[in-house]
């Protein structure tokens, strides 16, 4: 079975500074994908930007982008220039894409986000 | 193109009582799933059904909860004789196959 890891329940970040977001995972499978979630006090779901585990290259989405570290298995979200409307929960999923529990997500517990004017 | 839409948004009920819960997918998508999230806690799988077809329940409880999602209508997630317990967010999301899951805004469930 795999777990999502996050280890910071709470954090928080000054209006246009920069914030990273740990996640980290455990699996054995080879093939994944990786996504991170926003969840706003209306309590919505938004898909913020995801990782293709065979691709090297890490995802950027404008302000957003991921340090994705396959071997350590490991996949952080930067928000640089935060926004006050950036304030929100935000999870790390994990989605398996062959053999049984393919296309569930898994996700972590959350890390809840203040931006501060 | 509308996103998934789910209804109600708010469903109070009574210990005993049924719940029923509606998810209307994004046009044109098939797959859908079932997610609940208790407070202060990630949201966590429970189905996974094309038309007609259950292919994952693995994260559903025994007893007292089922799903279908039939060729023509939303899917249904079901609770019967509800308990204190099963007060909780519940999100359905929907996909094209295995790509992006589009969240809808969520059921809150409070068992009285």
């Amino acid at each position: 079975a795999q777990t999502v890891t996050q280890s910071q329940p709470e954090m928080s970040v000054q209006e246009a500074e920069t914030v990273t977001l740990s996640c980290t995972y455990d699996t054995s499978e080879s093939n994944y994908y990786l996504f991170w979630y926003k969840q706003p006090p209306s309590r919505q779901m938004i898909l913020v930007i995801r990782q293709e585990a065979y691709k090297q290259q890490n995802a950027t989405e404008n302000r957003f982008s991921v340090n994705f570290q396959k071997a350590a298995k490991s996949f952080s979200l930067k928000i640089s220039d935060s926004q006050l409307g950036d304030t929100a929960m935000y999870f790390c999923a994990f989605m398996k894409l062959s053999g049984a529990g393919s296309y569930q997500l898994t996700f972590g517990k959350g890390t809840k986000l203040s931006v501060i004017p | 193109n509308a996103g998934v839409m789910q209804n109600p948004r708010h469903l109070v009920r009574r210990r005993g009582q049924e719940a029923r819960l509606r998810c209307s997918p994004m046009k044109g998508h098939s797959h859908v799933y079932w997610y609940r999230q208790l407070p202060e806690e990630g949201l966590k799988f429970m189905v996974y059904l094309q038309k007609e077809n259950i292919i994952d329940e693995s994260g559903m409880p025994k007893e007292r909860f089922s799903a279908e999602f039939p060729k023509e209508g939303p899917s249904i997630l079901r609770i019967q004789q509800v308990v204190r317990g099963d007060s909780a967010a519940y999100f359905c999301a929907s996909s094209l196959g295995w790509d992006e899951q589009f969240f809808g805004p969520g059921t809150r469930l409070t068992v009285l």
